[in-house]
């Protein structure tokens, strides 16, 4: 069945250390898009990709950084893990309209 | 660019009542506007849509209406049950952009 995938779900961490968090989509969709989400709460917007080779920042700042290599992979990496980035991180995908969009289960990093 | 302002941020209800969610955009462009819906733990799903040819759209208990003049949309559901209770976001974009959200909507619904 076409989805999209986040891995890990949890990821609990120290500082300092470099986080990768991988998302594959199944849905032939060109956009992709990054969400950092506290629980409950608003979505804000910190990544997005048109298509391969493209990423762009989004609304809010993010010391993260991403790669769109593959049409189906957008991973988000963390080069260094501080405890302000405890939080939820929503990967979501969209065909080239752009409208709706389909969101991964989300992972839940806590760094310590 | 565009802004979406959805109220209220707190809803609590009886089960059987019904619910409004209303949410309004600047953005006179905009033609496309989903609702979200995430359960506790769960990820972000579309539940309905409205195109701005369209004034109202109906699924079963819940539908949106849309207001281009005004630019405003809201969400509707009837007969609330339990599993209505969670966090609804609502969205407006134009062709191809990125879409806006709401700031998101917590529907409780008690038994």
């Amino acid at each position: 069945e076409a989805d999209i995938y986040q891995t890990p779900r949890y990821l609990v961490i120290g500082t300092g250390k470099k986080i990768t968090l991988e998302c594959s989509q199944t849905m032939g969709h060109d956009k992709m898009y990054w969400y950092q989400q506290d629980p409950g709460m608003e979505l804000h917007l910190i990544h997005y990709s048109y298509g391969v080779n493209s990423t762009e920042k989004g609304d809010l700042s993010s010391e993260s950084t991403v790669s769109r290599i593959r049409t189906e992979h957008f991973p988000l990496t963390l080069e260094s893990a501080r405890p302000s980035h405890t939080s939820q991180y929503l990967c979501a995908s969209s065909d080239s309209g752009g409208q709706p969009q389909h969101f991964g289960d989300g992972t839940r990093l806590s760094i310590l | 660019g565009e802004n979406v302002e959805q109220h209220p941020s707190t809803l609590s209800v009886q089960e059987g009542d019904s619910a409004v969610i209303k949410c309004t955009y600047s953005d006179s462009a905009s033609n496309y506007f989903p609702w979200y819906k995430q359960e506790l733990g769960k990820r972000p799903q579309l539940i309905i849509d409205i195109r701005s040819n369209v004034g109202e759209k109906k699924d079963q208990r819940i539908a949106v209406t849309l207001n281009k003049t005004a630019k405003h949309f809201s969400l509707h559901i009837t007969e609330t049950q339990p599993e209505d209770s969670a966090v609804y976001f609502c969205a407006a974009s134009r062709g191809s952009y990125i879409p806006t959200f709401g700031r998101g909507t917590s529907l409780i619904v008690h038994p």
